[in-house]
């Protein structure tokens, strides 16, 4: 069935260390692929989409970029803030007649000062 | 523009018992979809509707149902609560049918069963 798998976290970095949290995914049809945030406290979010292979989505300083050949969506940031700590979800939406949206489990991430 | 909406924001029910929670869409949005999220399931997709009616449901027992009013506002029901069915239940909706673009969460329903 259609599924999303992404790491596991939690993942601890330092303030201006390099992000990348993987993201994978198995789905009938062509998905759309988003990222979406949780802050604590706060609702979920979206971050950045990609509609189309090879597309990338970008917002706030991260991106990813739509990988057909690899079915990847894999979430990056060259520097990352305390800010940035939050909970991340990769997730693919199919249109079936209505459309559905999967999720990922979600990566915590800890930004240490 | 007022954001998604949900009532109540917490509840507690007991085993047996029935529960409605609703979701007012952001202006305009037709497609309303519900979630729900538990620390051991995390997100799981139970149901979308569009125009009133259900076009996708995911793999949910029968005892969860929902309905979409003719003003797109959606409400779910869940019915003979199980202590499982504790989680924050979460309402999303989206001006695109298509599912291609983005959807607007609201804050969701903290259920918790006794």
């Amino acid at each position: 069935g259609d599924s999303v798998t992404q790491m596991e976290g939690p993942v601890t970095l330092s303030e201006e260390a390099f992000l990348t949290i993987n993201c994978t995914y198995t789905a009938t049809g062509y998905p759309s692929l988003f990222w979406y945030v949780q802050y604590p406290g706060e609702g979920l979010q979206l971050l950045l989409k990609a509609t189309k292979a090879d597309d990338k989505g970008s917002n706030k300083g991260f991106e990813a970029t739509y990988r057909k050949e690899t079915t990847s969506f894999h979430l990056e940031k060259g520097s990352v803030q305390v800010s940035d700590s939050a909970v991340y979800f990769c997730a693919l939406s199919l249109n079936t007649g209505g459309f559905k949206t999967i999720f990922g489990a979600g990566t915590r991430l800890f930004v240490k000062a | 523009k007022a954001g998604v909406t949900q009532t109540p924001r917490y509840l507690i029910k007991t085993r047996g018992q029935q529960v409605t929670l609703s979701c007012s869409p952001i202006s305009g949005h037709r497609s309303v979809s519900w979630y729900q999220q538990t620390p051991g399931q995390g997100l799981q997709f139970l149901f979308e509707y569009f125009s009133e009616t259900q076009r996708n449901k995911g793999n949910f027992p029968g005892r969860f149902s929902g309905r979409q009013f003719s003003n797109s506002r959606s409400e779910m029901n869940v019915s003979t609560l199980e202590l499982g069915d504790s989680a924050l239940y979460l309402c999303a909706s989206s001006l695109d049918p298509a599912g291609l673009y983005e959807q607007y969460f609201g804050p969701g329903t903290r259920l918790t069963v006794t």
